[in-house]
């Protein structure tokens, strides 16, 4: 158990939906990173978010957004769903930067866009 | 665009034979990071490597940094059930902060 929880484990839905994707990062972490895991693209760096301010964007399409709350945890927004949307989504947290680049990863959420 | 590659994609191995994994980055990094992903598991950070040259072992596993600091591999010795899984490779990103990107990982499958 890393200590970072995600909900939910799993999600089905439709083409054209919105889901949001919760995210509790460990105690003390205040760094929480967004990644999409998928068989063709593999492990891709969405967005990240430090102590509630974005801090660097990576792959994340206009339709997903995310934030991050003062109690640390964070919600990744997806919108106007696709097929191609269907992946596995993976939450990670660090410590501050410069203290160590360890991340932890969530046991993720599984999306299916039917 | 920045780019992290491995090989093999994937590789079976019977229990007790060695493995290797090879990390190969488009540019220069500060460090690398190796995770482990079991079956149906998330992303376990296994060791990060920062100066040039640098070699750490972890029982039976071992992690090379390269010279330039642009490629990495890690060796397991005398494989058992429990090395399954995909092993990755990540760098930090060329962006502000402290994301990774990563290689698409090594599947090593071990039969008995």
């Amino acid at each position: 158990d890393s200590g970072v929880t995600q909900t939910p484990k799993h999600l089905i839905t439709a083409t054209g939906q919105r889901v949001t994707l919760r995210c509790s990062p460990r105690s003390g972490d205040l760094s929480v990173y967004w990644y999409q895991q998928s068989l063709d693209q593999g492990l891709q760096f969405l967005i990240q978010y430090y102590n509630g301010e974005e801090r660097a964007k990576g792959n994340i399409l206009e339709r997903f957004s995310a934030q991050q709350f003062p109690d640390l945890h964070s919600e990744l927004n997806l919108s106007s769903l696709e097929l191609g949307d269907s992946a596995l989504y993976f939450c990670a947290s660090s410590v501050a930067p410069g203290l160590s680049n360890e991340q932890f990863f969530g046991p993720g959420t599984r999306l299916t866009v039917l | 665009g920045q780019q992290v590659m491995q090989i093999p994609q994937y590789q079976h191995v019977q229990e007790g034979e060695d493995f290797t994994t090879y990390c190969n980055s488009s540019t220069t990094l500060s460090n690398i990071q190796w995770y482990k992903q079991r079956p149906g598991g998330h992303p376990v950070f296994l060791i990060q490597l920062v100066k040039s040259g640098e070699v750490k072992k972890q029982k039976r596993l071992t992690f090379q940094f390269g010279e330039a600091k642009k490629n990495s591999s890690l060796h397991i010795t005398a494989t058992q059930t429990t090395d399954v899984g995909t092993y990755f490779c990540a760098g930090p990103t060329r962006q502000a902060g402290t994301a990774l990107i990563f290689g698409k990982g090594t599947t090593l499958s071990v039969s008995s």
